[in-house]
């Protein structure tokens, strides 16, 4: 059965340093995978994805993803966080039945 | 694009009550899918829908959960009776017609039964 987890529930950074959100996941096949962001009382908004092809994807705002298939691994990263990043993010594996981690919370301090 | 619609936003009702929330999905997309958020068990899938047909209900908690699609702009999902577990923040999701699998999600119905 597919399923994912997202080791951090909590993570704090500094406005400006570097982030990376994990994410494990276990799926039968070639997953498909994604990123959500969720704002306080908003609903998710898709950050990116990955099916197939390069790697290493590109997303909005300035995030992008590596799929590890080695790893089982699709962890998040930005160079550079911003105070309008904080949020809850959800890694999610599958297709019509997708399954949703369980988020990470991210705080900025400025 | 006025993106998925849920209505209402809020809503708070009494145990043993109905509760019907409402969702139009994106025009033109052909899947749409219910979850249900809480603290304790996240998001949870609960039905999806393709063209307009339920496909897979298997994380509907119990028959007091009932959900309809009765054309490709529009579905209720119905709680009947209510009971305070059933407090939760419900999103309605919807994809493309591609085969991207990548759903838009509504801002959601925040639930709250006394």
């Amino acid at each position: 059965a597919q399923s994912v987890t997202q080791p951090d529930i909590h993570i704090t950074v500094s406005e400006g340093a570097s982030l990376e959100l994990r994410c494990n996941y276990s799926y039968g096949a070639t997953p498909y995978l994604f990123w959500y962001v969720q704002s306080p009382g908003q609903g998710l908004q898709l950050l990116l994805k990955y099916f197939s092809g390069d790697t290493l994807v590109q997303g909005i705002k300035g995030f992008e993803a590596e799929f590890k298939r080695s790893q089982s691994s699709f962890n998040l990263r930005k160079p550079s966080v911003h105070w309008s990043d904080a949020a809850e993010y959800f890694c999610a594996v599958g297709a019509a039945d997708m399954r949703f981690g369980a988020g990470t919370r991210l705080t900025v301090k400025p | 694009d006025a993106g998925v619609i849920q209505s209402p936003r809020h809503e708070v009702t009494e145990m043993g009550q109905e509760v019907t929330l409402r969702c139009k999905p994106i025009s033109g997309h052909n899947s749409l899918f219910w979850y249900r958020q809480t603290m304790m068990r996240g998001l949870e899938l609960l039905i999806y829908f393709n063209n307009n047909v339920p496909i897979d209900d298997s994380g509907m908690p119990e028959d007091r959960f009932s959900a309809k699609m009765p054309n490709a702009s529009f579905s209720t999902l119905k709680i009947q009776p209510s009971e305070p577990r059933d407090s939760a923040v419900y999103f309605c999701a919807s994809s493309p017609r591609t085969a991207s699998y990548e759903q838009y999600f509504g801002p959601g119905t925040r639930l709250t039964v006394t």
